[in-house]
């Protein structure tokens, strides 16, 4: 099975930071990994697949990149609305997520 | 609007079973793979099951493989989820979610129900 894991658990940032969250892969997943946000008690809402393409409606500030086994998450100004966790999702073989990425506005 | 529904959590004892249902609307049911994802209280997401859009095949993760079972009516617009032998480990908020699916394959998945909570406790 393949494994993701996320960096960093948490991350505390102000409003306008550019902020990176990172997902690696135990093995190589090619393109394969779409990015998602969730807030307390939501579902989750997916921002980013294929890697680096954005999802329809999804702000421009979010960005991602990567392939292979490893990939970024960029949000280039933080704004207010974007608290929550994020999650990277492998879908090469079946699928999994990562463990989460907490961020909170400071 | 498109929608996802699930109902059917509930308090169970262990080794008991329970069905759960996810209620589709807004779009054609029978042209997506529909999958279920569990989060635990306070834990992260958890890939459970997936069905293909015509019900010809299933993969279910490792960690419920033999106990739980996921199906579809596409008449019924319908999604379901069975679970035997609950555990303890089972008790989470249970998801259904449409796969998105662009050009030749799915990436992701762009719509999820609220959820529905399982708590096995005796």
């Amino acid at each position: 099975d393949i494994q993701m894991t996320q960096s960093p658990s948490t991350l505390s940032a102000s409003v306008g930071d550019r902020v990176t969250i990172t997902c690696r892969a135990s093995q190589s997943i090619s393109s394969w990994l779409a990015w998602y946000q969730q807030k307390p008690g939501k579902a989750p809402k997916i921002l980013i697949y294929k890697a680096s393409s954005l999802e329809s409606g999804v702000p421009s500030r979010f960005s991602g990149s990567g392939s292979g086994t490893e990939f970024t998450l960029t949000i280039s100004s933080l704004q207010p609305d974007d608290f929550g966790t994020y999650y990277c999702q492998q879908y090469n073989s079946y699928w999994a997520f990562g463990q989460g990425t907490k961020v909170e506005i400071k | 609007q498109v929608q996802l529904v699930e109902s059917g959590g509930g308090v169970v004892q262990p080794g008991r079973s329970l069905r759960l249902s996810c209620a589709a609307s807004g779009f054609t049911f029978s042209s997506f793979g529909m999958h279920w994802v569990r989060q635990a209280p306070g834990r992260g997401l958890e890939w459970v099951a997936v069905i293909w859009y015509d019900g010809s095949n299933k993969i279910h993760a490792d960690s419920v493989k033999g106990r739980f079972t996921i199906s579809r009516d596409n008449s019924k617009n319908t999604l379901y989820l069975q679970m035997n032998s609950l555990r303890a480990e089972d008790t989470a908020v249970y998801s259904c979610a449409r796969e998105q699916w662009l050009g030749d394959r799915g990436h992701g998945f762009d719509i999820w129900g609220q959820g529905t909570m399982v708590t096995v406790s005796s």
